[in-house]
């Protein structure tokens, strides 16, 4: 089972920050969380990750609580090609264990 | 570099067929993994190999068989299409096992059992 808890959909008015939740409240000291996106049929695309820290880059800002039992993905300046499944995911890294779990993901829409 | 490649883009089966989706990637990446998507829901993992001669189960492997005699190359089997099994397939890899590894993703094969 996914070790994260999305919400199942969010709107987003186009040009304003998307702000899009996460809870991984059994996260242990040493799993990272990842997002990526789906757009329509595609393959899912890498956003950003983080262990602790809040981490930004050209895409995004991930913003980590100092718990680490839950993140924020954040799109500063959505667009309409924003408009996505975002998936929230906690790399389970045990030996050769290392699994991607994916969740059902939150279905963001970006409303023009 | 093509990234991860897949091949076919699209696939009709019947009940009981055979087929083996394809899987390359040319970025010398020891992790590959195959996911299943079925429709509205998320990915799941089926099988995943860390290397050249390394395979393992995921989430859902039953009725899939895998092989990984290259580090380039990553079949996914299917011994006896069953319906059950129609869905979107991704193929993706990473650098390593390390968590700092992002996993790049394949288009997908849309398989289709009848």
């Amino acid at each position: 089972d996914a070790k994260t808890t999305q919400p199942p959909s969010m709107d987003c008015a186009e040009g304003r920050a998307a702000n899009l939740p996460c809870n991984h409240s059994t996260i242990s000291g040493n799993e990272y969380v990842y997002w990526y996106r789906q757009i329509h049929s595609q393959g899912p695309q890498y956003i950003i990750h983080g262990l602790k820290n809040n981490e930004t880059n050209e895409m995004a800002s991930l913003i980590i609580t100092e718990d680490r039992k839950s993140s924020t993905l954040i799109l500063p300046h959505a667009t309409l090609r924003d408009t996505a499944v975002y998936y929230c995911i906690v790399r389970v890294n045990v030996g050769r264990d290392d699994k991607i779990i994916f969740g059902k993901g939150t279905r963001l829409h970006i409303l023009p | 570099n093509a990234g991860v490649t897949q091949t076919p883009k699209f696939q009709v089966l019947k009940t009981g067929q055979s087929m083996t989706l394809q899987c390359a990637q040319d970025m010398n990446h020891e992790y590959m993994s195959w996911y299943r998507q079925d429709p509205g829901m998320g990915l799941r993992l089926i099988h995943y190999s860390v290397g050249a001669g390394i395979t393992d189960q995921g989430e859902v492997p039953n009725g899939y068989n895998v092989s990984r005699s290259t580090t380039e190359d990553f079949p996914l089997r299917l011994l006896s299409a069953a319906p059950s099994q129609t869905s979107v397939y991704f193929c993706a890899s990473s650098l390593s096992l390390g968590q700092q590894e992002t996993q790049y993703f394949g288009p997908g094969t849309r398989l289709l059992v009848l």
